[in-house]
């Protein structure tokens, strides 16, 4: 079983488009994190999410964290070839819990 | 944030050979490393908790005896993949945990592994 659940697993768009990730689970976690990885190289962060309904703002990447800790969203805007890569949300539930992965949205921006 | 090498970047092997990763830790000392396989597509999957001084804590399913681990020191784990076969062919990253376990982590580049 998936602890954490991220859809959509494959999102293919064109440069200029908006688009949103999501990473969803039935458990409370203390807090979440989102990497983007490119391929043939290690996950790199992008941002920690800790308090229940926080927004954070990276550039063109919105990332909120649920009410209820359970889940998280990231939106990009205007997205850009750049941006193709792996996103993958990561959590512990408390800070003595291993941190899980998500199975990870794989995003293509075409030019 | 910390910077993890690995090295080697990419290997290839023949099957049933042993091939041993390195991960070291560039900047700070580290008592816990974590290692993790990553297969085309995929996300990672925790293998194992490298402790320094003490065993290695496998994951369910992973099997200790086929991927040996050894925290040298508190900058060095090592993965040796014994015996391997072209199952074996993967990414394996390693990663030095935060301050707290919630906290990121900092990955190394990685290793691509393929096993003819």
């Amino acid at each position: 079983t998936q602890l954490l659940e991220q859809s959509p697993q494959f999102l293919s768009i064109q440069e200029g488009e908006n688009l949103t990730v999501y990473c969803n689970s039935s458990s409370v976690f203390s807090s979440l994190q989102w990497y983007r990885q490119e391929p043939g190289e290690g996950p790199v962060l992008l941002v920690t999410v800790v308090t229940g309904g926080e927004v954070k703002k990276l550039k063109r990447l919105t990332f909120q964290f649920g009410d209820a800790r359970k889940d998280s969203s990231l939106h990009i805007t205007a997205a850009q070839p750049g941006d193709t890569g792996l996103y993958l949300c990561a959590g512990a539930k408390t800070s003595y819990d291993k941190v899980i992965f998500g199975p990870g949205t794989s995003l293509s921006v075409i030019p | 944030g910390a910077v993890v090498s690995q090295h080697p970047s990419w290997v290839i092997c023949k099957s049933g050979t042993s091939v041993k990763i390195e991960c070291r830790s560039l900047d700070f000392q580290a008592t816990t490393m974590f290692w993790y396989r990553q297969f085309p597509k995929q996300s990672l999957m925790l293998m194992a908790t490298s402790n320094e001084g003490s065993k290695a804590t496998y994951e369910q399913g992973v099997e200790k005896d086929k991927f040996l681990i050894n925290h040298a020191s508190l900058t060095l784990s090592t993965l040796t993949v014994t015996s391997a076969h072209p199952e074996d062919s993967s990414f394996y990253i390693c990663s030095l945990p935060g301050l707290a376990a919630s906290d990121t982590q900092y990955f190394g580049p990685g290793t691509r592994l393929t096993v003819l």
